[in-house]
């Protein structure tokens, strides 16, 4: 089975600028999560998917968006870039069951976003 | 706010020591318990679960983590660790929060075997 997949790997962006990372789940999970990695606070959960509905969110601006799409995979975006959100992004799918938990996470390599 | 204490930042072990990494997490309700490790240059990926049951979990490659309900614990540990376990860990919660699963991690160990 395939695993996570993330696009782009790298990506360097200016201030005020906006950006829109990719991530495609595992073959049949259906819920994605986006967590924000940096060596200050570690890994930090952004939201979470399932079934093209957002349905956990962490403690991040609205300028940090996301959708997930009918086959599950999901985009991030994050408008109005600062210095501070340069970071490496990480995306996981699981297979959480409607109503669940998310459990076991997959994740992915992550985007590494440099914002200058 | 629930969080996840990883009181060890950096271990330097030798080979064949013992390993103990503590977890500590600040919620009351039912867990989901995670250890994770990334090992250089790879993705994160899991280590060990406990959801329920046995307090005593066993994972890939040798390690074990213990769930201690009564201390907020969810400690790993290995017998007899070996270079190749260099890595980052990461204990993760995912507790009911408001309503929602929020999937907290904590700061992570990096671990350092010397052969």
């Amino acid at each position: 089975k395939a695993g996570v997949t993330q696009t782009p790997r790298y990506l360097i962006k200016t201030r005020g600028q906006q950006v829109t990372l990719s991530c495609s789940p595992i073959s049949g999970h259906r819920s994605v999560s986006w967590y924000q990695q940096t060596p200050g606070q570690g890994l930090q959960f952004l939201f979470e998917y399932f079934s093209e509905t957002q349905r956990n969110k962490g403690n991040f601006p609205g300028r940090f968006s996301g959708r997930q799409f009918s086959n599950s995979r999901s985009e991030m975006n994050v408008s109005t870039l600062e210095l501070g959100d340069s970071a490496l992004y990480l995306c996981a799918s699981s297979l959480r069951l409607a109503g669940g938990p998310v459990g076991e996470q997959y994740f992915g390599p992550g985007t590494r976003l440099t914002v200058t | 706010a629930q969080s996840v204490s990883q009181h060890n930042h950096h271990v330097i072990l030798s080979e064949a020591a013992s390993l103990e990494l503590g977890c500590n997490y600040s919620y009351g309700g039912t867990v989901n318990l995670f250890w994770y490790v990334q090992y250089p240059g790879q993705h994160l990926q899991l280590l060990l679960k406990y959801f329920s049951g046995d307090p005593l979990v066993k994972g890939i490659k040798g390690f074990e983590a213990e769930f201690i309900k009564s201390k907020f614990s969810f400690n790993l540990r290995k017998p007899s660790v070996q270079w190749s376990d260099t890595a980052e860990y990461f204990c993760a919660v995912n507790a009911l929060t408001g309503g929602s699963y929020i999937p907290t991690f904590g700061r992570g160990t990096s671990l350092i075997v010397h052969p």
